[in-house]
């Protein structure tokens, strides 16, 4: 149990565009989901937190207006990257909690989106 | 705010040799600790976690990690390792901040394992 998938796994685009990432929990429901960015051989470093119906809390120096962050339902949230440019490359983890337990709750992290700038 | 430090950015081992990866956070009142390995080009994956009682913790794997309150560790230990565990490993700790729980993550290990 307690699996999450992201899609896609991998995505190249041109500057200037906008590319959409989706997280979805397939066997449990998620209140809260977060959105990780990690450069290359680096740790995670928290982007926003997202509780579904509710507007995302975005870390310190993250911008919500270029991290859209949705989170529609309880199984599925989706990160927008508007007006990527190269140095938005980067690989997008998302993970979600089962609720109830607090600090307790456990994350189970997606396998990740390798999103590339040209 | 707490703060994870993971010593050794790298740690090279022959195979079936012993191992240990270090971790140490920062004090707080309750403490919740994670263990997370992440394979080349995947997603993290919960190796094992201290949420309460005992202090020593098992994976499925053969790793385990001891919360040490007066050290402020939780350092993983496998006693003979394999090619396959050969990967990216990361302590976290869980923090509570504006209503919401967060993930503390240390700057990660690299297990290499060698034959």
């Amino acid at each position: 149990g307690a699996v999450v998938s992201q899609h896609p796994s991998r995505v190249i685009c041109k500057s200037g565009t906008s590319v959409k990432i989706e997280c979805r929990s397939l066997d449990f429901q998620a209140t809260t989901m977060f959105w990780y960015r990690q450069f290359p051989k680096q740790s995670l470093m928290l982007m926003a937190t997202s509780n579904e119906g509710s507007k995302a809390t975005y870390e310190q120096g993250v911008e919500k207006d270029k991290f859209l962050i949705n989170h529609a339902s309880l199984t599925l949230s989706t990160l927008t990257v508007t007006s990527a440019h190269p140095e938005d490359s980067s690989f997008y983890i998302c993970s979600a909690s089962q609720p109830g337990q607090g600090l307790r709750d456990t994350q189970y992290f997606g396998p990740g989106t390798r999103l590339t700038v040209l | 705010a707490q703060s994870v430090t993971q010593l050794d950015s790298q740690v090279p081992v022959f195979e079936e040799a012993p191992v240990e990866l270090r971790c140490n956070y920062s004090s707080s009142v309750s403490v919740y600790l994670f263990w997370y390995v992440q394979y080349p080009n995947q997603g993290l994956q919960l190796l094992l976690k201290y949420l309460s009682g005992s202090t020593l913790v098992e994976s499925i794997n053969g790793f385990e990690a001891e919360f040490n309150k007066s050290q402020t560790s939780f350092h993983l230990r496998k006693p003979s390792v394999h090619i396959s565990d050969t990967a990216e490993y990361f302590c976290a700790v869980s923090e509570g901040s504006g209503g919401y729980n967060k993930l503390i993550f240390g700057a990660g290990t690299r297990l290499a394992v060698h034959p």
